[in-house]
């Protein structure tokens, strides 16, 4: 069955640290991938997502995620992290031509000022 | 307003009950979910719906069923709750972006308690 895995579960940084989120998915063929984040209290919102082209993608606040397909990756980067990034990721891959998106289990990430 | 509504918000029931939690978007999306998050488990995929006359079993579908009222009502129903139900409940709606993939609109959740 196809999965995805975050591996990093609780991720604690300081205001300006360097950020890289885990993200690897089982799946041979084409897949379109996302990262979601959910600040506290509020739903999840898309970040960015990955369809074609260019494998590294930018996002929203400052994120971008790199797609490397010879390692099932994509990873989720942030070059300096503020409190406000304080939220959960997930992380999610869709099959090519497939509408269902299954979500890996979500990391934590605390950045205390 | 919000683009998907959920409700209620929050609920608190006892085992056995039955419960209903509904959901409604103004999107004009045909492509309906609901998904249950539980801490360490990410986001499961209960029941989605492409269409009216179309719904299909996610990943964990057992304990629960779904209507599709019209386009725009993604119902989830539990006929009789237990307790490893507690959760919370996620609706969502997706259409195809410019880009042709397929991304999704969230609602603010439902907080299910189940004692």
């Amino acid at each position: 069955a196809q999965s995805v895995s975050q591996h990093n579960h609780h991720v604690i940084l300081s205001e300006a640290a360097s950020l890289e989120l885990g993200c690897n998915y089982s799946y041979g063929g084409t897949v379109n991938l996302f990262w979601y984040v959910q600040y506290p209290g509020q739903h999840l919102q898309l970040l960015l997502k990955y369809f074609s082209g260019d494998p590294l993608v930018k996002g929203i606040k400052g994120f971008e995620a790199e797609f490397i397909k010879s390692k099932f990756s994509f990873n989720l980067r942030k070059p300096s992290v503020q409190w406000s990034d304080t939220a959960e990721y997930f992380c999610a891959v869709s099959l090519y031509n497939t509408d269902k998106l299954i979500f890996g289990t979500g990391t934590r990430l605390q950045v205390f000022p | 307003d919000a683009d998907v509504t959920q409700t209620p918000r929050n609920r608190i029931t006892k085992t056995g009950k039955r419960i209903m939690l509904e959901c409604s978007q103004t999107k004009g999306h045909d492509r309906m979910y609901w998904y249950r998050q539980d801490p360490g488990l990410g986001l499961r995929l209960i029941y989605y719906s492409f269409d009216v006359k179309d719904i299909n079993k996610g990943e964990i579908s057992d304990g629960y069923s779904v209507s599709r009222q019209a386009q725009a009502k993604f119902s989830l129903s539990l006929e009789s709750a237990i307790p490893n139900q507690t959760a919370l409940y996620f609706c969502a709606t997706s259409d195809l972006d410019n880009s042709g993939a397929n991304v999704l609109t969230f609602g603010a959740g439902s907080r299910l308690t189940v004692l």
